[in-house]
């Protein structure tokens, strides 16, 4: 089955800038989405088919993808981004959904 | 604005049962795709199952296979979520969460979470 991989957590400074990298086998071919969930609340939408970004997320949030590697970058960091964040994919072969394993993202 | 309210917390024993709903207001469930997640507690998020618009049929993943049924009643526009033959591994919070019918599209929106605690 396929399986995406993120660093358990990334640590950044306020206004500064976080990369949380999503890893996965050609993940470049497949579309990438990324949810950000706090403690006891659901997961949230923040950046769909790699690099778009549903209304009302701030514009500080931004995705890319290619080859082996997706990754979302909050850009002037801010203590309200204090999370976890998965990416997600389809996983084409099987129709199934997968998760990233989570990074857990430490504002300083 | 699709809105997903999620039945009450539930304490089940190890063997038992337990059917989570899912109630959709904003658009109908026709219109929609819903999926299942669960996350054990301090643990990442889990992909169970859904609706596959590509061929009209429900999907599990491999590891619930046997054990789980997603259903609908469109006639409420309620989705449910039975899972059997519980162990104190499932023990998490289950969401319900819905996506368009777009190829590879994401969960836009997601229930609030219902707690299942699977305890002798």
């Amino acid at each position: 089955s396929y399986v995406l991989t993120q660093p358990p957590s990334v640590s950044v400074a306020p206004g500064k800038t976080a990369r949380i990298t999503c890893g996965g086998n050609n993940i470049g071919s497949k579309s990438v989405h990324w949810y950000q969930q706090k403690p006891g609340q659901a997961p949230v939408l923040v950046i769909y088919y790699d690099s778009d970004r549903p209304s009302g997320i701030p514009e500080r949030f931004s995705g890319s993808n290619s080859g082996n590697t997706a990754t979302l970058t909050i850009s002037r960091v801010e203590a309200g981004d204090e999370a976890d964040y998965y990416c997600q994919v389809w996983d084409s072969s099987s129709d199934r959904g997968v998760f990233g394993t989570g990074t857990k993202v430490t504002v300083l | 604005q699709v809105q997903l309210v999620q039945s009450g917390a539930e304490v089940k024993k190890p063997g038992a049962s337990v059917k989570v709903s899912c109630k959709v207001s904003g658009y109908t469930l026709t219109e929609l795709s819903m999926h299942w997640v669960r996350q054990a507690p301090g643990k990442g998020l889990e992909w169970m199952g859904g609706f596959d618009p590509e061929d009209g049929e429900t999907i599990y993943a491999q590891k619930f296979q046997g054990r789980v049924t997603m259903t609908e009643d469109t006639s409420t526009d309620t989705a449910y979520m039975e899972l059997s033959s519980l162990r104190s591994e499932d023990t998490a919070v289950y969401y319900c969460a819905t996506r368009d019918y777009g190829d590879f599209s994401p969960f836009d929106y997601w229930g609030q979470g219902t707690l299942v605690t699977v305890s002798s």
